[in-house]
């Protein structure tokens, strides 16, 4: 079974642009989770979806938003970059949305603002 | 509010050598769950183990151990025997909230670093 994938797996932008990263869940998973990884802050929960709902939302601006497509895949936007938004963002799914599931990781999008 | 400390920021050991890495969480659930992550240089987190809050049993899956601990609240992995390629960041994680999947999501540590040197 393929794992979680990932596209692009790296990005340079500059500040001010916006960007769109996609993630496709191990088949059969209904639940995407995102998560930004920065050296100083770790990794922060952003929001989570499932059944194309947006079920929890983390302590980010509104810059960050996100959507699931009905065949699971899921997609986050950031605009209006920021230097403090490079950073590697993880995709992970889970078969259901429960405390109980375990999330599974994809590789990453490395995201550099310039 | 959930929390997940992990104390050790960086170990290194010497091939050969058994490692502990410590996991303090906080939670006011009493229904909750625990997570193991390994995250090598390449970025992907890799899923290790899972533990809800009513097992205490601790567990051992080759060169890999768990010690569980609801008394202490800790949730401890130990390595036996490290290799190169355990060389790795380690997440400790918390996962706690409604059923139904509202509030749903992982609290992660921040990690140690672990290198072993041949």
């Amino acid at each position: 079974k393929a794992g979680v994938t990932q596209t692009p797996r790296y990005l340079i932008k500059t500040r001010g642009q916006q960007v769109t990263l996609s993630c496709s869940p191990i088949s059969g998973h209904r639940s995407v989770s995102w998560y930004q990884q920065t050296p100083g802050q770790g990794l922060q929960f952003l929001f989570e979806y499932f059944s194309e709902t947006q079920r929890n939302k983390g302590n980010f601006p509104g810059r960050f938003s996100g959507r699931q497509f009905s065949n699971s895949r899921s997609e986050m936007n950031v605009s209006t970059l920021e230097l403090g938004d490079s950073a590697l963002y993880l995709c992970a799914s889970s078969r259901l949305a429960g405390r109980a599931d375990t999330q599974y990781f994809g590789p990453g999008t490395r995201l550099t603002v310039l | 509010a959930q929390k997940v400390t992990q104390a050790q920021t960086e170990i290194s050991v010497v091939e050969k050598e058994d490692v502990t890495l410590d996991c303090v969480y906080e939670t006011r659930d009493t229904t909750y769950y625990l997570f193991w992550y390994k995250q090598p240089p390449s970025g992907e987190l890799v899923f290790l183990i899972r533990r809800n809050s009513f097992d205490e049993q601790n567990e051992i899956s080759g060169r890999y151990s768990w010690n569980f601990q609801k008394s202490t609240s800790s949730f401890n992995f130990t390595i036996t025997a490290s290799q190169v390629v355990d060389s790795a960041v380690y997440f400790c994680a918390l996962s706690e909230g409604g059923s139904g999947g509202s509030n749903y999501k992982l609290t992660f540590g921040k990690g140690t670093l672990l290198t072993v040197n041949p």
